[in-house]
């Protein structure tokens, strides 16, 4: 059975400090990760996938298959940035349905 | 805004009662999906679909929920006699094929 974990529910963090969102992973086959994002009052939307490598407003991941994580970091958090943010897990296949995590709640500090 | 929109955004109804709710994906896409969130967790599989085809269903899908999508555009979702445990925001997903999937602002269900 494929799992995220998030292992921490609230992260606040003030604005200019680097910031790290863990992410942990469970499958045994070759999944492909992604972080969604939620601002307030808004809907759910993809920040970044690992096949990709993009930076996306700052923010990279890189998947790490030895220790089954997929991190989200910036450098430099902006209070723009303050947003729940989900990682989630693709088995591929042939639906794609993705699982999450709970969810991390990023609050920068001005 | 060509974005997947989801009706109602609302719905509060009484423990027993059916309720139907609507997504309408990005017209181009092919793929719809149904996800269900309560407090505290993120998004949970329920159902798929590749063009009006209903491809897998979660154990979470029990027999008193049903969904269609009837001509491949938009599709419905169904709970017949509702429970309290049904509260939840169901979140409703479309993409193409292995691309991105794109949210819609979810319906949030109460069941008082």
């Amino acid at each position: 059975a494929q799992r995220v974990t998030q292992p921490e529910k609230l992260l606040s963090v003030f604005k200019g400090a680097p910031v790290e969102l863990k992410c942990n992973y469970s499958y045994s086959g070759s999944p492909e990760l992604f972080w969604y994002v939620q601002y307030s009052r808004q809907r759910l939307q993809l920040l970044l996938r690992h096949i990709s490598r993009e930076s996306i407003k700052g923010f990279t991941a890189d998947l790490n298959k030895g220790e089954t994580s997929f991190h989200l970091k910036k450098p430099f958090a902006q209070e723009e940035d303050s947003a729940m943010y989900y990682c989630a897990l693709s088995s591929g296949g042939s639906n794609y349905k993705l699982t999450f995590g709970k969810g991390t709640l990023l609050t920068v500090n001005p | 805004d060509t974005g997947v929109s989801q009706d109602p955004r609302h719905k509060i109804t009484k423990r027993g009662q059916n309720v139907t709710f609507r997504c309408d994906p990005i017209s181009e896409h092919n793929r719809l999906y149904w996800y269900r969130q309560t407090l505290g967790q993120g998004p949970e599989f329920l159902t798929y679909f590749q063009n009006e085809a209903q491809l897998e269903k979660s154990r979470l899908l029990s027999d008193r929920f049903s969904a269609e999508r009837p001509k491949g555009s938009f599709s419905t979702l169904e709970i017949q006699r509702t429970e309290q445990g049904d509260s939840a925001m169901y979140l409703c997903a479309s993409s193409l094929a292995k691309y991105e999937q794109y949210f819609g602002p979810g319906t949030r269900l109460t069941v008082t």
